[in-house]
């Protein structure tokens, strides 16, 4: 079965410093990976998507995620924090079965301090 | 190009009522999905539906049905509204593509209270 942790409820960081938002996955075959952004009261927006090309895979916004099978992660990351970064993050994995199954882990909150 | 649209963005019912949950998308998608959405437990999966015609049960499907109207369109019903699903209702599209795993777009989202 396939699952997704993300091991962080809560990140905290000041603007212009680095973001790490940490997740690691379970699957039994080769999956697909995203990470999907949610600013408050708004939908979900994909950020980057892993499609076992290559393993850096680089998203909107400045954003970047590295996919490692050897730990099953797959943290997301980005140089230098925007205020406007502040939101809810989920790492989400492929699911098997005969659909498009999306697993999402429980999110991350990233809070952006001046 | 609107993307995936949802209606209404809240409501609030009592215990009991009935209503329904409108997905729209532009996209030309053969794949439409219900999602609920609450506090540190990421989306769950209600229902989907592969192709026109065609619904199945997702994750968390008691208390729920669908229709899938047309190509475009596919509604979430709740016969008799219940506390427990008090929650944030995500709809998405993806295009299909046999053995892909393919990006779903969601739509904003409705706020549902239940009292």
């Amino acid at each position: 079965a396939q699952s997704v942790t993300q091991l962080d409820s809560h990140v905290s960081v000041s603007e212009g410093t680095p973001v790490l938002l940490r997740c690691n996955y379970s699957s039994s075959y080769s999956p697909s990976l995203f990470w999907y952004v949610q600013h408050p009261n708004k939908g979900l927006q994909l950020l980057l998507k892993y499609t076992s090309a290559a393993t850096l895979v680089k998203g909107i916004n400045g954003f970047e995620a590295e996919f490692k099978k050897s730990e099953t992660s797959f943290h997301l990351t980005k140089p230098s924090a925007h205020m406007s970064d502040a939101a809810e993050y989920f790492c989400v994995v492929s699911g098997s079965g005969g659909y498009n199954k999306l697993i999402f882990g429980a999110g991350t909150r990233l809070a952006v301090h001046p | 190009n609107a993307g995936v649209t949802q209606t209404p963005k809240f409501q609030v019912l009592k215990t009991g009522q009935s209503m329904t949950l409108q997905c729209a998308q532009d996209m030309n998608h053969n794949s439409m999905y219900w999602y609920r959405q609450d506090p540190g437990m990421g989306l769950r999966l209600i229902y989907y539906s592969a192709s026109e015609g065609t619904t199945d049960k997702g994750e968390v499907p008691n208390g729920y049905n669908v229709s899938r109207l047309n190509k475009r369109e596919f509604s979430l019903r709740l016969e008799s509204a219940a506390p427990s699903q008090t929650s944030v209702y995500f709809c998405a599209s993806s295009i299909t593509r046999q053995g892909a795993r393919e990006t779903q777009y969601f739509g904003p989202g409705t706020r549902l209270l239940v009292l």
